[in-house]
């Protein structure tokens, strides 16, 4: 069965305490993967988008990275104010199918 | 306005009532989405129309009907609801389908409550 899992559910750091963000997919024919930010109340928020393995994409202190079976969402010396939930996409074949989301809290 | 507009931000709802929620989109894209979004679960894409045209509707039951007038606007009309239809009800737009650019533009959501 198709699917994309992203872990941890939730992540709380202290800030400037860098991690890594997990995306995990068994789907064929992938066609691109994207990662989105949502802050509570709001839509999601376009950040990546990553075509093949080996790929990294870099804004301020986030990196996407992606392999054959998963990506990564890199934080480095994370701020309050990087705290949200981080949703990964897949598309795949004719679908898009995305992750349940990782919620990151940043305490200063 | 700029970008992908939402009305109303929260309703609620009794189980006979007949509502609508409005999506109105600022950025020229010519596909429009509507998805569902229920707490610690995945979005799930309900309707996707592109050029206003209805090219995808992922088995929703037919008390939400989807009405795309042009492609700017697109509507949710709500009758018959059900508790566990109460959720995050998001429009979204993109300049082709999504599967080909991948860039989705969301509006804030719909707050859905159903009593």
């Amino acid at each position: 069965e198709d699917q994309v899992t992203q872990s941890p559910e939730a992540l709380r750091l202290q800030e400037g305490e860098s991690s890594s963000l997990n995306c995990s997919y068994t789907v064929s024919g992938l066609r691109g993967l994207f990662w989105y930010r949502q802050d509570p109340g709001k839509g999601p928020e376009f950040l990546f988008t990553l075509y093949s393995a080996g790929e990294e994409k870099e804004k301020e202190r986030l990196k996407a990275t992606l392999t054959k079976k998963e990506s990564f969402l890199h934080i480095t010396a994370p701020k309050p104010e990087d705290s949200a939930t981080y949703l990964c996409a897949v598309h795949y074949n004719n679908d898009m199918r995305f992750g349940a989301g990782t919620r990151l809290t940043v305490k200063p | 306005e700029t970008g992908v507009t939402q009305t109303p931000r929260h309703l609620v709802m009794g189980m006979t009532n007949k509502k609508s929620l409005k999506c109105e989109q600022h950025l020229g894209h010519n596909a429009m989405y509507w998805y569902k979004q229920s707490a610690k679960k995945p979005l799930e894409l309900m309707f996707v129309y592109s050029l206003e045209e209805r090219v995808e509707n992922n088995s929703v039951p037919s008390r939400f009907s989807p009405e795309c007038p042009n492609s700017s606007h697109l509507f949710l009309h709500l009758h018959t609801l059900q508790p566990e239809d109460s959720a995050l009800y998001l429009c979204a737009s993109s300049s082709g389908l999504v599967q080909n650019t991948g860039e989705l533009f969301f509006g804030e959501g719909s707050r859905l409550t159903v009593l």
